[in-house]
């Protein structure tokens, strides 16, 4: 029981170049939530799902699009990275809205 | 005002001080209160949910004052291993952002 994993654990990217980052998680949970970390921000929401084919913006979704095709994994892409898009990115899971998140390892990302 | 606000420390103190962190959120509609933990370059994990009643767990105490909309966590006997930063949440139903609030964290460093 892995619980959530991501993937990759650091990347460096070029301004204006994209990636994806993947979450997934064994848990079964029907919640799912992307987050970004900054110094003296603290963490902030960028989108989460509340079940397979959905997804809905958080606090900060501009720049980062999601996708949950499949109940355990949830992907947040950037399409044209910027330095303001540098972070440590958490992705984490919830069995439902009332209780505990787990939280992945984190995705730490430096866009140049 | 911000949703959930927490005193940023540093809070130095010596093993076996006793330590007192204080959490204030905006939102009256909050349902549930938590504190999470979160250990350098790690990811947050649940330390402990907070109840109307208060609530322990061996050296941690927690407590809410609804009235107040006011929530602590005390650690007596304070360990090496629980130098930290805690993280002080609140979960609002159906907010635009999700569900949970984080407040940007408390630090602790505990000395021999």
């Amino acid at each position: 029981n892995a619980g959530v994993t991501q993937t990759p654990k650091f990347r460096v990217l070029k301004t204006g170049q994209s990636m994806t980052l993947l979450c997934a998680q064994d848990m079964n949970h029907e919640y799912m939530y992307w987050y970004r970390q900054d110094p003296g921000m603290g963490l902030r929401l960028i989108h989460y799902s509340v079940g397979e084919g959905t997804t809905a913006k958080g606090e900060v979704p501009d720049g980062y699009n999601v996708s949950r095709l499949k109940k355990q994994n949830f992907l947040l892409g950037l399409e044209s990275a910027a330095p303001s898009q540098t972070s440590v990115y958490f992705c984490a899971s919830s069995p439902g809205l009332a209780g505990e998140q787990f939280f992945g390892p984190g995705t730490r990302l430096t866009v140049l | 005002r911000k949703e959930v606000e927490q005193d940023p420390g540093p809070f130095n103190v010596p093993e076996g001080a006793t330590v007192a962190f204080n959490c204030t959120y905006s939102n009256s509609a909050s349902q549930s209160f938590f504190w999470y933990r979160q250990d350098c370059r790690k990811e947050p994990k649940l330390l402990m949910s907070v109840y109307s009643s208060g609530n322990e767990d061996g050296r941690f105490t927690a407590q809410l004052n609804r009235a107040s909309q006011y929530i602590s966590l005390l650690i007596r006997d304070s360990k090496l291993s629980d130098s930290a930063t805690y993280l002080c949440v609140v979960n609002i139903y159906g907010g635009s952002q999700g569900n949970l609030i984080f407040g940007k964290g408390t630090k602790l460093s505990v000395k021999p």
